[in-house]
């Protein structure tokens, strides 16, 4: 069964650099999101993509946040400037189309350590 | 605004009990409903789904849950739990329509012991 892939599985970081997570959805899906998790809190969405474009975001999803689809296959979000505050899991989900009750497919995560 | 209320952040059964997870939701609309679970290290695996018909709707691993919009809850249960079942389990909403972003409760986590 096809499968969202994301990495890499944990990426520790310093406060203040930038980070890239990969996500790799599957492949015939047109909606993408991103949501994160923070260690002993509910998952919160931060993000939705559609048609090259964002479709909804949260406001966690600030200025320091970015999200890209570069080429045919890959869907990244970018963390600018990290603060110690995102530390979390981070899943990326795909969904084929909007209609009703279709479900969103995640993936495994992405644990964020900053320090 | 949408929430999600998982009643009990930790559930312990016995191996061969019931397990039953509560969740109730609030919306203006008639949402649709996911289960999700989580085992350790992994990401989040969808359990079974509410949209529209039948309000009983079975799921994988032999967990089903019930829609009932008088109550406003789509409580999750198994009739036998097994040692596997250990997880955490996400009761989550979208409203029909839009871009469709996931609404979580806050989990559950379910200790099953021998």
């Amino acid at each position: 069964e096809p499968e969202v892939t994301q990495t890499p599985s944990h990426q520790v970081t310093q406060m203040g650099q930038e980070v890239i997570l990969r996500c790799v959805p599957i492949s015939n899906h047109l909606y993408f999101y991103w949501y994160r998790q923070i260690l002993g809190q509910k998952v919160e969405f931060l993000v939705s993509f559609y048609n090259n474009e964002i479709s909804e975001k949260s406001e966690i999803f600030d200025d320091q946040f970015s999200v890209e689809r570069p080429d045919g296959s890959n869907f990244t979000l970018k963390i600018r400037s990290t603060k110690l505050e995102d530390s979390a899991m981070y899943f990326c989900a795909s969904r084929r189309d909007k209609q009703g009750g279709q479900p969103q497919h995640f993936g495994d995560g992405t644990r964020l350590s900053i320090l | 605004a949408q929430s999600v209320t998982q009643l009990g952040s930790h559930v312990s059964v016995s191996e061969g009990a019931l397990v039953l997870l509560r969740c109730n939701y609030s919306s203006s609309v008639p949402p649709y409903l996911f289960w999700y679970v989580q085992y350790p290290n992994q990401g989040l695996q969808l359990l079974l789904k509410y949209t529209t018909g039948a309000t009983l709707v079975k799921g994988i691993n032999g967990f089903e849950a019930e829609f009932k919009k008088s109550e406003t809850s789509f409580h999750l249960t198994k009739p036998s739990a097994h040692m596997s079942d250990a997880a955490e389990y996400f009761c989550a909403v979208i409203l029909s329509g839009g871009y469709n972003k996931l609404i979580f409760g806050a989990g559950t986590r379910l200790a099953v012991h021998p």
